[in-house]
């Protein structure tokens, strides 16, 4: 069946360092991929996505690639600073359908 | 208010007691979501409506009943759930199921089964 494969599930990091996250996905009929992050207390808010007929986004310190023959993609936070510190989750979705595939998320810790 | 808001945001219920989550967007979206999150799992799509009327059930067990009465209110109607079903319930919203993709979180709801 259709699923999201996010790794790794933790990731720690020093303040100022970059942080990437890595999704494979398995439907290549997806082409919608967003990006959530969730904080503690919180339900998953988007922070960035990108359509299959781009190669990159970028905003601020946040980018994200998406490499469409290998079925790829993944977040880029640049400059990590310690309220980056979340669960971030991938996600992938095809066009006409109703269901979103979600990653099993990422912790990400930012030391100060 | 604005977003999506869920009440209650903590719930704890015996396995025989009946109660029932409720989700109110206040986006004007047509497409309202359920989500089951467990710990270290991917979030579990439940069911999905859109402009009021289900499009998604995704093999539920039937002690949860979802109920869409306009487009800005869901509620997951709960009675005699297994301890197996604590979990954080997360409602979502979106323009539309179909065409527009991004989907939009409440706060959700941590439900612990005693």
């Amino acid at each position: 069946g259709e699923n999201v494969e996010q790794h790794p599930s933790t990731l720690s990091v020093q303040e100022g360092d970059s942080a990437v996250i890595k999704c494979t996905y398995s439907d290549s009929a997806s082409n919608y991929f967003p990006w959530y992050k969730q904080e503690l207390g919180k339900g998953p808010q988007l922070i960035i996505d990108i359509r299959s007929n781009v190669g990159e986004k970028k905003d601020q310190r946040i980018a994200v690639t998406l490499n469409k023959t290998a079925k790829h993609f993944s977040l880029h936070i640049t400059e990590t600073q310690p309220e980056d510190s979340a669960v971030y989750f991938c996600a992938a979705k095809k066009g006409g359908g109703f269901k979103t595939i979600f990653g099993a998320g990422t912790r990400l810790f930012v030391k100060a | 208010e604005t977003g999506v808001t869920q009440t209650p945001r903590h719930l704890v219920m015996g396995m025989t007691n009946k109660k029932s989550l409720k989700c109110e967007q206040h986006l004007g979206h047509n497409a309202m979501y359920w989500y089951k999150q467990s710990a270290k799992k991917p979030l579990e799509l439940m069911f999905v409506y859109s402009l009021e009327e289900r499009v998604e059930n995704n093999s539920v067990p039937s002690r949860f009943s979802p109920e869409c009465p306009n487009s800005s209110h869901l509620f997951l109607h709960l009675h005699t759930l297994q301890p197996e079903d604590s979990a954080l319930y997360l409602c979502a919203s979106s323009q539309d199921s179909l065409v527009s993709d991004t989907q939009y979180f409440g706060p959700g709801t941590r439900l612990t089964v005693l």
